[in-house]
């Protein structure tokens, strides 16, 4: 079975501080991915990134950074500089194949004040 | 990345009445769709999972003759709220894979059961 727990629930910040979203997933297989997905007010997912179990690069795109760190099982989001437009809730996920089924998280709602 | 499209976006009807759902891959073939359910403030959690041509496969607890779905091409798949009461108002939103590819999610359809 696998699993994806989001401990935080909400977040709220000033903007322009660093906001880091936990994320920590449990899997039996050896192969599997890892994704974050935003969801502002209106709905729709928003794909952030993808990352395969053999890959523990961190990554870093814009405001954007995420550390994989299989020793843990966790696969953590940093917001840097965060801004009102980051407002949404952020989900992890995890999947066992490319363009398989998702298990989510429960989901981080991060508010950012002006 | 891939286009997934929903219809409708939003809809509203009364207690008893059946509802469609469309999800459509705009620029590939999808071999397989995805079905989830997101009741306000919670996670996503996946319904049932079709294959082209094949007998939708439905996760625990979901009742597949209310939840009737259609994978009848490789460009659409509809989901059927037979019956509808006010507890199936919820969002629901589906992704579409070829095979072997990421899967990319349509905008989600918002469902108010009255």
């Amino acid at each position: 079975a696998q699993k994806v727990t989001q401990a935080q629930t909400e977040i709220s910040v000033v903007e322009k501080e660093d906001v880091t979203l936990d994320c920590v997933y449990e899997t039996r297989d050896t192969t599997y991915y890892l994704f974050w997905y935003k969801q502002p007010p209106s709905g729709e997912l928003v794909f952030l990134i993808r990352r395969n179990s053999f890959d523990e690069q961190n990554e870093i795109s814009g405001r954007y950074s995420w550390n994989f760190q299989k020793s843990t099982s966790s696969f953590n989001f940093t917001i840097t500089a965060s801004q009102v437009v980051d407002s949404a809730v952020y989900f992890c996920a995890l999947s066992g194949s490319v363009g398989y089924k998702l298990s989510f998280g429960a989901g981080t709602t991060v508010t950012v004040r002006a | 990345g891939a286009v997934v499209s929903q219809h409708p976006s939003w809809v509203i009807c009364k207690s008893g009445t059946s509802v469609k759902i469309e999800c459509r891959s705009l620029d590939f073939q999808a071999t397989t769709m995805f079905w989830y359910r997101q009741f306000p403030k919670q996670s996503l959690m996946l319904m049932a999972t079709s294959n082209e041509g094949s007998k939708a496969t439905y996760e625990q607890g979901v009742e597949k003759d209310k939840f009737l779905i259609n994978h009848a091409s490789l460009t659409l798949s509809t989901l059927t709220v037979t019956s509808a009461h006010p507890e199936d108002s919820s969002f629901y939103i589906c992704s579409a894979s070829a095979k072997g590819t990421e899967a990319f999610f349509g905008q989600g359809t918002r469902l108010t059961v009255v």
